[in-house]
């Protein structure tokens, strides 16, 4: 079985300031990992995932992760704020099946002036 | 190419009523998922289907739910008797194996319940 946690439900982050969205993960497999991003009142978009290789992926806006096995984690970083990131951010993880894909519970991101 | 479309946009509807979400996914995934998305939270998946497979219906709330998926192709998820507490988005997503089943979301339909 998988499960994804999101730590922080709220992030609030200076504009310009580091952004660091936080997620764990538990697998029985290597997983596939992925972000998420919802802006208000729109649907979910991808903006990065990990599948094999290179554990450092880069996505769009300028955000990346890393995958670490040795944590079970894929925390989304981008070095400075801007206030069109402010969203809905999701973790999700899937084994290599397609049926087995789970969520976080989101992390709402906002950017202060 | 076109992405995931969902008809219809917003739905309202009175108590004890049936509804019919649909749901048109990308031009040959072959596997489709619904999630409900209540205010604030997060995805509750729903239902999955892969191909000619027999759907996966583990999150399914209640036998008030239900979901087909004709030809491998068009979804339709039916709330039979909706109760207020069904008022959420609802949306659809499609993927393919061969691109690690990442996920192309659609608009939603956004559910009201009076």
């Amino acid at each position: 079985a998988q499960s994804v946690t999101q730590l922080g439900s709220h992030v609030s982050v200076s504009e310009g300031a580091l952004v660091l969205l936080r997620c764990n993960y538990s697998s029985s497999v290597p997983p596939y990992l992925f972000w998420y991003v919802q802006y208000p009142n729109q649907g979910l978009q991808l903006l990065l995932k990990y599948t094999t290789g290179a554990t450092l992926v880069k996505g769009i806006n300028g955000f990346e992760a890393e995958f670490k096995k040795s944590e079970t984690s894929f925390h989304l970083t981008k070095p400075s704020a801007h206030m069109s990131d402010a969203a809905e951010y999701f973790c999700a993880v899937s084994d290599h099946t397609g049926n087995q894909f789970y969520f976080g519970t989101g992390t709402s991101l906002t950017v202060i002036p | 190419g076109a992405g995931v479309s969902q008809s219809p946009s917003n739905k309202v509807t009175e108590k004890g009523k049936d509804v019919e979400l649909r749901c048109d996914p990308i031009s040959g995934h072959t596997a489709l998922y619904w999630y409900r998305q209540s205010l604030g939270q997060g995805l509750e998946f729903l239902i999955y289907f892969q191909g000619n497979s027999a759907p996966d219906k583990s999150g399914l709330p209640s036998d008030r739910f239900s979901a087909e998926r004709t030809g491998g192709s068009v979804s339709t998820l039916t709330i039979q008797r909706t109760q207020q507490e069904d008022s959420a988005v609802y949306l659809c997503a499609s993927s393919l194996e061969r691109q690690a089943y990442e996920q192309y979301f659609g608009p939603g339909t956004r559910l009201t319940v009076t």
